[in-house]
């Protein structure tokens, strides 16, 4: 079975400045899809960036980046010049590339963006 | 393309009484899941269902819950009796039927609350 572990409960960080959530998981696939959810205040689940476990190289989209560590099972996101519009929950989950898509997630991280 | 349309949104029961959640998945996808996510804590996965199949449903309590996705019409999680421990969201998420993507498109999510 897959755990996908976030030690930091709660963040907060200024408008504009970087912040890095952590996320560890466990798993003994070789092959399988890691992914960031944000869940804001409405509480639907969007997608903010996913990373193929056989990719070397760390997934972006715009503002958010991801530091991929097959060997260390870590997978953090950062988010540069941090918004307003940030300030949201933050799962991180793990898919096995092959059965069903199912998704494990973790207990998530509250991101506060202080104006 | 509508997304992942659930509802109701927001569902009061009683204990004792029947809660139905009804999820359409998006146009073209065939596989749905439902996630549960108890306050203050991730999703956790239930059920995963294609047209009249009950694919995996090693997440749901064995007692109480059932869920179907007949050929026509949508997916319905059913519980019966409902305590208040029962009280969370449910999530519904819905994958293509062709061509693995590694990524669900969830909707907004039920909330019930049981008095």
């Amino acid at each position: 079975a897959q755990t996908v572990t976030q030690s930091q409960p709660e963040m907060s960080v200024q408008e504009a400045e970087t912040v890095t959530l952590s996320c560890t998981y466990d798993t003994s696939e070789n092959n399988y899809y890691l992914f960031w959810y944000k869940q804001p205040p409405s509480r639907q689940m969007i997608l903010v960036i996913r990373q193929e476990a056989y990719k070397q190289q760390n997934a972006t989209e715009n503002r958010f980046s991801v530091n991929f560590q097959k060997a260390a099972k870590s997978f953090s996101l950062k988010i540069s010049d941090s918004q307003l519009g940030d300030t949201a929950m933050y799962f991180c989950a793990f898919m096995r590339s092959f059965g069903n898509e199912k998704l494990t997630f973790g207990t998530g991280t509250r991101l506060t963006i202080i104006p | 393309n509508a997304g992942v349309m659930q509802n109701p949104r927001h569902l009061v029961r009683r204990r004792g009484q029947e809660a139905r959640l009804r999820c359409s998945p998006m146009k073209g996808h065939s596989h749905v899941y439902w996630y549960r996510q108890l306050p203050e804590e991730g999703l956790k996965f239930m059920v995963y269902l294609q047209k009249e199949n009950i694919i995996d449903e090693s997440g749901m309590p064995k007692e109480r819950f059932s869920a179907e996705f007949p050929k026509e019409g949508p997916s319905i999680l059913r519980i019966q009796q409902v305590v208040r421990g029962d009280s969370a969201a449910y999530f519904c998420a819905s994958s293509p039927d062709r061509g693995r993507t590694g990524e669900l498109f969830f909707g907004e999510g039920s909330r019930l609350t049981v008095l």
